[in-house]
C-alpha cells in the first residue's frame, strides 16, 4: 500500500523560505523507475505542477518557478523535500505531493492529502 | 488560466450520464501525450480515476470512462450516483512539464 504525507509548516511570512516534507511508504525512493512530484493549488485557482525527482536524483521544475524550488530527496528516510525560497502571499496553497507511475511522463496514482501552507505576515 | 480548459461545473441528476471535456492544444494532447483523470472529494487526497486516457485502476467502477480525440479528452460517468458529487481534473504533459485542467465541479441534483 503505497502512502505519502505531506509535513510543514502552515504559515510563512512573505520573503521566508518554505520547506516541506513528503514521507513515503510502501515504495523506495531507490527503485528504478520511481518518481514523487510536488503539486500545489492555491484556493479556487488550478492544479500546477512545481517538481519531480526520479529515483537516479534526476530532477525536473516548472519552467516558471525554478530559479525558487530546490527538490532533493533522502532514500534513508524514504523522504522528498521541496524548498521554495521567496515565498509571497500569492504562494498560499495547498502542496501535494504524488507518486509517479506509468513511466516518463508520468501519471500520478497515490497523493498525499495535502498540506495547507499560508503565506501572509 | 490552465493549459488544459475543463469547464467550471457540470450536473446530472441520479442515473443520468455526464461528460466533462478537456480541451488543451498542439503541444501537449494535440502531441499525443496522454490524458488522465483524478476525482478529489471534498476533504480528501485526489484519487486517479483514469490514466493513460481510457483505462482504469482497479477498483474504479465502469461507470467511468475517458476518451481522447486530437486537441480534447472527455471523462464520462454514466449512472451517476450521489457519491460521484465531486471535483474532477484532467491531466496531461507539454513541453517537459506536467499541465493540469482548471477542474470541474460536478454537482448531483
Amino acid at each position: 500500500q503505497i502512502t505519502l504525507k505531506e509535513s510543514g509548516p502552515t504559515l510563512v511570512k512573505p520573503t521566508q523560505t518554505l520547506t516541506l516534507t513528503c514521507t513515503c511508504s510502501g515504495f523506495s525512493l531507490s527503485t528504478s523507475g520511481v518518481g514523487v512530484a510536488w503539486i500545489r493549488q492555491p484556493p479556487g485557482k488550478a492544479r500546477e505542477w512545481l517538481a519531480v525527482i526520479y529515483w537516479d536524483d534526476d530532477k525536473r521544475y516548472s519552467p516558471s518557478l525554478k530559479s525558487r524550488l530546490t527538490i532533493t530527496k533522502d532514500t534513508s528516510k524514504n523522504q522528498v523535500v521541496l524548498t521554495m525560497t521567496n515565498m509571497d502571499p500569492v504562494d498560499t496553497a495547498t502542496y501535494y505531493c504524488a507518486h509517479g507511475a506509468g513511466g516518463d511522463p508520468f501519471y500520478f496514482d497515490f497523493w498525499g492529502q495535502g498540506a495547507l501552507v499560508t503565506v501572509s505576515s | 488560466q490552465s493549459v488544459l480548459t475543463q469547464p467550471p461545473s457540470v450536473s446530472g441528476a441520479p442515473g443520468q450520464r455526464v461528460t466533462i471535456s478537456c480541451t488543451g492544444s498542439s503541444s501537449n494532447i494535440g502531441a499525443g501525450y496522454h490524458v488522465h483523470w483524478y476525482q478529489q472529494l471534498p476533504g480528501t487526497a485526489p484519487k486517479l480515476l483514469i490514466y493513460g486516457n481510457s483505462n482504469r485502476p482497479s477498483g474504479v467502477p465502469d461507470r467511468f470512462s475517458g476518451s481522447k480525440s486530437g486537441t480534447s479528452a472527455s471523462l464520462a460517468i454514466t449512472g451517476l450516483q450521489a457519491e460521484d458529487e465531486a471535483d474532477y481534473y484532467c491531466q496531461s504533459y507539454d513541453s517537459s512539464h506536467w499541465v493540469f485542467g482548471g477542474g470541474t465541479k460536478l454537482t448531483v441534483l
